[in-house]
């Protein structure tokens, strides 16, 4: 079975400041990761997603993350936030085997932008 | 394209008593899910439909739980009894197919309070 941790709760930043948002998994086998992000009073959209290849992905909105098999790692970046990143963002990982169903999301981190 | 629809937007109840919510998926999307997103935790899968039929139901407490996905487009959620611990936020989704290369497509979400 998959887990998901997001270290942290809740991250504070200054508008134009960079923020790494931190997720690790725990698997027995292959998997795939997402990223997730939930405005105020919405549902979730995707904002980028590992399914192969380069290590490095790059989703909407500037944002990045990079896969590491060894750390069993997959954090998202962005190098200059806006007031408009504010918002919960949610790690997710699935087995290669399973389908969107079977997505096991962590518990958020809510990025808070502050001018 | 238009998007999923949820109706209604919060439903406050009394414990025992019955609740129905609504989705409408994105025209064409064959697969739709529903999940239960309680507060400070990520959302989790209720149940998955392929077109009619049920894919997945094994998280869905079937004392009280029930979804139906009649002809294959729109699909309800009922809970009854409802218990104070069903107090969440209710995500439907939908997507082409149930394969990771078609992305889940969010409702904004039911919330519901129960009293």
């Amino acid at each position: 079975a998959q887990s998901v941790t997001q270290l942290d709760s809740q991250v504070p930043v200054f508008e134009e400041a960079p923020v790494e948002l931190r997720c690790n998994y725990s698997s027995s086998v292959s998997v795939y990761l997402f990223w997730y992000v939930q405005y105020p009073n919405q549902g979730l959209q995707l904002l980028l997603k590992y399914l192969s290849g380069s290590t490095l992905v790059k989703g909407i909105n500037g944002f990045e993350a990079e896969f590491n098999k060894s750390q069993t790692s997959f954090h998202l970046r962005k190098p200059s936030v806006h007031i408009s990143d504010t918002a919960e963002y949610f790690c997710a990982v699935s087995d290669k085997g399973g389908s969107q169903g079977n997505l096991i999301f962590g518990k958020g981190t809510k990025l808070s932008v502050k001018p | 394209e238009a998007g999923v629809a949820q109706s209604p937007r919060y439903k406050i109840i009394e414990k025992r008593q019955s609740v129905a919510f609504w989705c409408n998926p994105i025209s064409g999307h064959a697969t739709l899910y529903w999940y239960q997103q309680i507060l400070g935790q990520g959302p989790k899968l209720l149940i998955q439909f392929q077109n009619n039929g049920v894919v997945d139901d094994s998280q869905l407490p079937k004392d009280r739980f029930s979804a139906e996905r009649l002809k294959g487009v729109d699909s309800t959620l009922k809970i009854q009894p409802a218990k104070l611990e069903d107090s969440a936020v209710y995500l439907c989704a939908s997507s082409l197919q149930g394969g990771f290369s078609s992305p889940l497509h969010f409702g904004n979400g039911t919330r519901l309070t129960v009293t």
